[in-house]
């Protein structure tokens, strides 16, 4: 099987920073890679699919880049509100895997 | 717009099976796809599999046969059987939606369970 590797686990940056997430597949996937954000005590919520398709309601601010192995996710300027912890997750075939998440803070 | 909700006994005994119900609202069940998704406590995300409105279905293979799902579109829900639980298999469990059996566009809140005597 697949396995999904993000990096790093967790961050800590400054409101207005620019953050990137990366998440490497061990064999390739194109484009079938989508992102979650999950706040604490809640159900993930799709941000992109495809790779780099913005979900309906999605700030701008998040925006998806790759193809194949390596993919990343970037907040261009990180508000507190996306305190949250993310995961990437391949859906070329199945089973469907999530990488282990990167857990975002405010420094 | 979509509701999940999740149902089930939030406690299970070692050995016996875990059953759980996806109650949706807001759409048809068909012709999506319906997954269930876990998170053991303070760990990531396990797509556990999911179950096609016509009824087939696909599962991680990691559960071999521990798994059982099954679509009801007259009640506008499905469920998952999950049996020989062990205290791995202690999660919150999430129901979703996919389009495509691809990526999930809506969730359930989750419902915690527990697998102890």
């Amino acid at each position: 099987d697949i396995q999904m590797t993000q990096s790093p686990s967790s961050l800590s940056a400054s409101v207005g920073d620019r953050v990137t997430i990366t998440c490497r597949a061990s064999q390739g996937i194109s484009k079938y890679l989508a992102w979650y954000q999950q706040k604490p005590g809640k159900a993930p919520k799709l941000l992109i699919y495809a790779a780099s398709a913005l979900q309906s309601g999605v700030p701008s601010r998040f925006s998806g880049s790759g193809s194949g192995t390596d993919f990343t996710l970037t907040i261009s300027s990180l508000q507190p509100e996306d305190v949250a912890s993310y995961y990437c997750q391949k859906y070329n075939t199945a089973p469907l895997t999530f990488g282990g998440g990167t857990k975002v803070e405010i420094k | 717009q979509v509701q999940l909700q999740e149902s089930g006994p939030g406690l299970v005994k070692p050995s016996e099976t875990l059953s759980l119900t996806c109650s949706v609202s807001g759409d048809s069940i068909s012709p999506y796809y319906w997954s269930w998704i876990r998170q053991p406590p303070g760990k990531g995300l396990e797509w556990i599999g999911y179950v096609y409105y016509s009824g087939s279905t696909n599962h991680d293979p990691s559960l071999k046969s521990r798994v059982t799902m099954s679509v009801d579109t007259s009640r506008n829900h499905f469920s998952l059987n999950l049996k020989s639980v062990t205290a791995a298999d202690t999660a919150v469990y999430y129901c979703a939606r996919s389009r495509t059996g691809q990526y999930f566009d809506f969730w359930g809140r989750g419902t915690p369970v527990t697998v102890s005597s």
